[in-house]
């Protein structure tokens, strides 16, 4: 069965300053992976995802994270964090074989607190 | 092109009344599928819709049920309510296998009193 593990519950960083959230998954398949952020009383909104082809991956506002299989992490970073930057974030493992529904599980996520 | 809509927004019930929650998947979509959100927790999965069927099913109680419609879109009823049902009720759509991302709405917030 798969499963995620978020290994930070609260980061906090100062404007400018890079930015590293740590996932550790858990698949007996070749996952899918996604980082999903939700800012305060809104839905989920995609940040990018892996899906076994490039290793590192790009989203969107400059977010990006690697894939390392040996390593079973999925980590996401930022280069400069930015005060919108400031919200909660989900790492996501989608489920394959056998039930092939892409039922997601998510990590219990990570608040980004970014200071001035 | 409109993305995945729900509704309400906000709902307050008591216990053991019924409720019924309603999603919109985005164009090109035909997979629904309902996760509940409990404070400070990660989306938890109810289950998932394609074809009409209920394809695959969480670990939770048969007072939640669902239905979906010939125009893809879905509803979540959930019936008996109970204090522990107050959570935030996120509808996500996707293809079906295609390439597993989810796109969710906004959410609906239930609260049970």
């Amino acid at each position: 069965a798969q499963s995620v593990t978020q290994l930070d519950s609260h980061v906090s960083v100062s404007e400018g300053t890079p930015v590293l959230l740590r996932c550790n998954y858990s698949s007996s398949y070749s996952p899918s992976l996604f980082w999903y952020v939700q800012h305060p009383n809104k839905g989920l909104q995609l940040l990018l995802k892996y899906t076994s082809a490039a290793t590192l991956v790009k989203g969107i506002n400059g977010f990006e994270a690697e894939f390392k299989k040996s390593e079973t992490s999925f980590h996401l970073t930022k280069p400069s964090a930015h005060m919108s930057d400031a919200a909660e974030y989900f790492c996501v493992v989608s489920e394959v074989p056998p039930s092939n529904t892409g039922k997601l599980i998510f990590g219990q996520g990570t608040t980004l607190q970014v200071k001035p | 092109d409109a993305g995945v809509t729900q509704s309400p927004t906000h709902l307050i019930k008591t216990r053991g009344q019924q409720v019924t929650l309603r999603c919109s998947p985005k164009s090109g979509h035909d997979t629904v599928s309902w996760y509940q959100q409990a404070l400070g927790q990660g989306p938890q999965f109810i289950f998932q819709y394609y074809e009409e069927e209920e394809r695959q099913r969480g670990n939770f109680p048969d007072r939640f049920s669902g239905h979906q419609f010939p125009n893809y879109s879905s509803e979540l009823n959930v019936n008996a309510l109970l204090l522990g049902d107050s959570a935030l009720y996120l509808c996500a759509s996707s293809s079906w296998g295609g390439s597993r991302e989810q796109y969710f709405g906004p959410g609906t917030r239930l609260t049970v009193t």
